[in-house]
């Protein structure tokens, strides 16, 4: 089946350090990748997407490429403010229609 | 605002008991999907319905059922209801439900807490 990994959480930053988020994928078929984001008290919003290998995605300077051959998806943002604090979810889309998310990381911002 | 409205927020209640939760999607779309969310599990996907049809299932125990009405509006059923059962459970929507570019809009869930 199909399965999303992320790197475990919390993560914990000060402002303005450089965030990654690992994310690695198993799929059968040829999966859209996606980074979901959830801020408190709130229901996941797409944060941004990739359909094919190579693409890039990016939204309010969070950036990740689709990677087919290491079967990655990784999130990165060069300055994270402390409003970026708020729970990161990695997930894939298959043709069928069916999404997998993984079990997200929690990034807290300190001033 | 997602345009996905789920109801109630909260909801107390006790084991052995039944409730139902209620989700209407974006205006237009098509496709619902449940999802459960708790701290052990992280989110889980539950069950997926097009236009009245059930389309998929995940890990949907069978004290849970769901159903999508022609308004497309759909309702989460939980049944005999257990301690573990407390969760946050969230409804998303999307225009089709086919396509593997399609992203979710999710609604704000509901905070069920079972004692």
């Amino acid at each position: 089946g199909n399965s999303v990994t992320q790197m475990e959480g919390p993560v914990t930053l000060s402002e303005e350090a450089f965030l990654t988020i690992n994310c690695t994928y198993t799929a059968t078929g040829y999966p859209s990748l996606f980074w979901y984001v959830q801020y408190p008290g709130e229901g996941l919003q797409l944060l941004l997407k990739a359909t094919k290998a190579d693409d890039k995605g990016s939204n309010k300077g969070f950036e990740a490429t689709y990677r087919k051959e290491t079967t990655s998806f990784h999130l990165e943002k060069g300055s994270v403010q402390v409003s970026d604090s708020a729970v990161y979810f990695c997930a894939l889309r298959t043709n069928a229609g069916k999404s997998t998310f993984g079990d997200g990381t929690t990034l807290t911002v300190k001033p | 605002d997602s345009g996905v409205t789920q109801t109630p927020k909260h909801l107390i209640t006790a084991t052995g008991q039944r409730v139902t939760l209620r989700c209407s999607p974006r205006s237009g779309d098509l496709s619902v999907y449940w999802y459960q969310q708790s701290l052990d599990q992280g989110l889980q996907f539950l069950i997926h319905y097009y236009n009245g049809e059930e389309r998929a299932k995940g890990n949907i125990l069978e004290r849970f059922s769901a159903q999508q009405f022609p308004d497309l509006h759909s309702e989460l059923n939980l049944s005999s209801l257990e301690l573990g059962d407390s969760a946050l459970y969230f409804c998303a929507s999307s225009p089709w439900g086919g396509g593997r570019g399609e992203k979710l809009f999710f609604g704000s869930g509901t905070q069920l807490s079972v004692l």
